[in-house]
Order: C-alpha cells, then structure tokens, then sequence
C-alpha cells in the first residue's frame, strides 16, 4: 500500500526554470513531512521539512506547500540550476506514534543549461 | 555522509549465497534503518532498530534478518539470496525524541545477485 504517492515520476526543466515536484499522502495522522534530495552515488539527505501548523516554508530557492484539507504538498525549485539535477523524495511521518517515514517513489529531475 | 559509513559499498554474489552488509555510525544516535531502493519504488524500510535491544520489522523484512551488536553497528543479512533481492541498500540514523526526525543516511551498498 503506497501511504505517500509522488509525481511525477521523472522531470526535465530548463536552468532559470520552476521545478514543481507534488505528493500526497492518505494518513491523517501524518505530521512531518520532509523532503530528501539525493545525488547519483549518494545517500539521500534532508533538503526542506514542514508540519501542518504551517502552509509554506521557504530555504532559498527551495518551497514546500502544504494544503492539509486536500492532503497534499509539493515542493517548488525556483531558478533552477543543473547543480540541482538529483532525484527528490517526498516523506511523511506520524511523529511519537509510528516514528517512522514513509518516502514516496522518487522523482528524477534534469536541469538543462 | 562521512558519519554513516556502509560496508561493502559494491558486492556481486550468486543465488543461495548469504550475505552480510554492514553498517557503522559516529553520530551517536540511537536509531538505525535499513532501507532498499529500487528504481520506480523509491525507498522501502526493511529493518529498524531504536536501541541495542529493540529490533523491528518493516514493509519488506521477509528474507532479510539483522544485527545491532552494539550503539554504533547495525547488520543486514541475506541468509539466501535471490536475484530479485538485487537493489541498493541503504543504511541509516536517527536521533531518538528528536525535535525534527532527520534521518542521516550512508553511501549505500549496490548489490546484485546473479
């Protein structure tokens, strides 16, 4: 059973370009959401997390949106750059009760010059 | 993450051979994870441990067995593998009651059973 679904699946945008990768989760009971960027050959690695108190948090060019009503976030890359050429993953958790993430499927993003 | 360290980081071995992949943290956490990756499937939890004494299942634990011989070392096994166990495993660490539940993950380890 996928708990979070991520798309799409695969993600080609110019360099200047807006990346928009989006999730959506089942458990109401989720209340972090991370997300995690990996290079090729690497671990995975926390690049932006929110809690549903909130609807946005913004690091730099890196936005989470949050809209709990329709159990959805999404992650937006502004300006992108081909240093952000990765594969991004979408997480949720239900903290202090299972405390373990669920990650999404992945999303493979090239930037091009 | 130079803190998380996983060996061997490439292994090819042949149906029915058992395996053992290794996992060594000097973050001081208390949590650890096994997860595999493959493609399209994301990241999958397999095992995890909250301390030396505390071991449980994941979505995908059938065919796999661990080890936390202490704070710092967590082991994933392959008592026999099979081919559709080919994938790239990773190994990661957590702190436990921490005020965001960032997980640090290794290197991986590709491996392929042929």
């Amino acid at each position: 059973q996928q708990q979070v679904k991520q798309s799409p699946q695969s993600l080609i945008v110019q360099k200047g370009g807006i990346s928009i990768i989006n999730c959506a989760y089942e458990n109401t009971a989720f209340d972090y959401f991370p997300w995690y960027q990996q290079f090729p050959g690497k671990g995975p690695a926390l690049l932006i997390a929110i809690r549903p108190d909130v609807s946005e948090k913004k690091e730099g060019r890196f936005t989470i949106s949050f809209n709990k009503s329709a159990k959805q976030f999404s992650l937006h890359i502004m300006d992108s750059q081909p240093g952000d050429s990765a594969t991004y993953f979408c997480a949720a958790e239900s903290r202090g009760n299972t405390d373990k993430l669920i990650f999404g499927t992945g999303t493979r993003l090239q930037v091009f010059p | 993450d130079a803190d998380v360290t996983q060996t061997p980081r490439n292994r090819i071995t042949k149906t029915g051979k058992r395996i053992m992949l290794e996992c060594s943290q000097t973050k001081g956490h208390d949590r650890m994870y096994w997860y595999r990756q493959d493609p399209g499937l994301g990241l999958r939890l397999i095992y995890y441990s909250f301390d030396v004494k505390d071991i449980n299942k994941g979505e995908i634990s059938d065919g796999y067995s661990v080890s936390r011989q202490a704070q710092a070392k967590f082991s994933l096994s392959l008592e026999s593998a099979i081919p559709n166990q080919t994938a790239l495993y990773f190994c990661a660490t957590s702190r436990a009651l921490a005020s965001t539940d960032t997980q640090y993950f290794g290197p991986g380890t590709r491996l392929t059973v042929l």
